[in-house]
């Protein structure tokens, strides 16, 4: 079965440092697409960057970039400069194959704290 | 602009009713998702539709019944069946490419 896992509960990085948040996952599909999402208190879901499985290059957004190491079925977030406002719950998330609704599979999520 | 709406924000349940959460988009997306989450979880799926008038259950679904009437509406029925409600549920709707995941801003639903 597919699966995401973050065995990262809980991070605390200092602010203007770098930081990467785990995530792993377990698929026998060859196409799949990885997310990462930010969800700040106030609930909503923000897309932060996305990697396709066939893509070559690491996807990159600003801050942002995933190191994607498809033999070891990782996808870490990377967020360079850390700020305050980075402080929110980061979720890993899978595309399942589109035969099955081209749902999203949640890792548990890491907690980030951001310390001044 | 265009986006996802999810009403009421709060709900609030007394044991035994029923209660709708709505969700609508004016995105023209075709798929789109329920998802439950309970404190310090990820999300999980409850029901998913990916064309007018068809959906299918999610991993948790027992509880819960949806329809999908209209492209831009895909509402949410958390039954008395459903035996722990309380939790923040969120919509989601899909285009076909690949990033195209849209996120309403979810409604809390407590059992009182």
């Amino acid at each position: 079965a597919q699966k995401i896992t973050q065995t990262q509960p809980g991070m605390f990085v200092q602010e203007k440092e770098a930081v990467t948040l785990d995530c792993t996952y377990d698929t026998s599909d060859q196409s799949y697409g990885l997310f990462w999402y930010k969800q700040p208190s106030s609930g909503e879901m923000i897309f932060l960057i996305y990697q396709g499985s066939y893509d070559e290059q690491n996807a990159t957004e600003g801050r942002y970039s995933l190191n994607f190491q498809k033999a070891r079925k990782s996808a870490n977030l990377v967020i360079s400069a850390s700020q305050l406002g980075d402080s929110a719950m980061y979720f890993c998330a899978m595309r399942e194959g589109w035969s099955q609704g081209g749902k999203l599979i949640f890792g548990q999520g890491t907690e980030l704290s951001v310390k001044p | 602009d265009g986006g996802i709406t999810q009403s009421p924000k709060y709900l609030f349940r007394k044991e035994g009713q029923n209660v709708t959460l709505s969700c609508e988009q004016n995105l023209n997306h075709d798929a789109m998702y329920w998802y439950r989450q309970d404190p310090g979880q990820g999300l999980r799926l409850i029901y998913y539709s990916q064309i007018v008038n068809d959906f299918q259950k999610g991993d948790i679904a027992e509880g819960y019944s949806v329809s999908r009437e209209k492209k831009e509406s895909f509402p949410l029925t958390v039954t008395s069946a459903q035996k722990n409600p309380t939790a923040f549920y969120l919509c989601a709707s899909r285009t076909g490419i690949n990033y195209g995941y849209t996120f309403g801003s979810g409604t809390r639903l407590t059992v009182v």
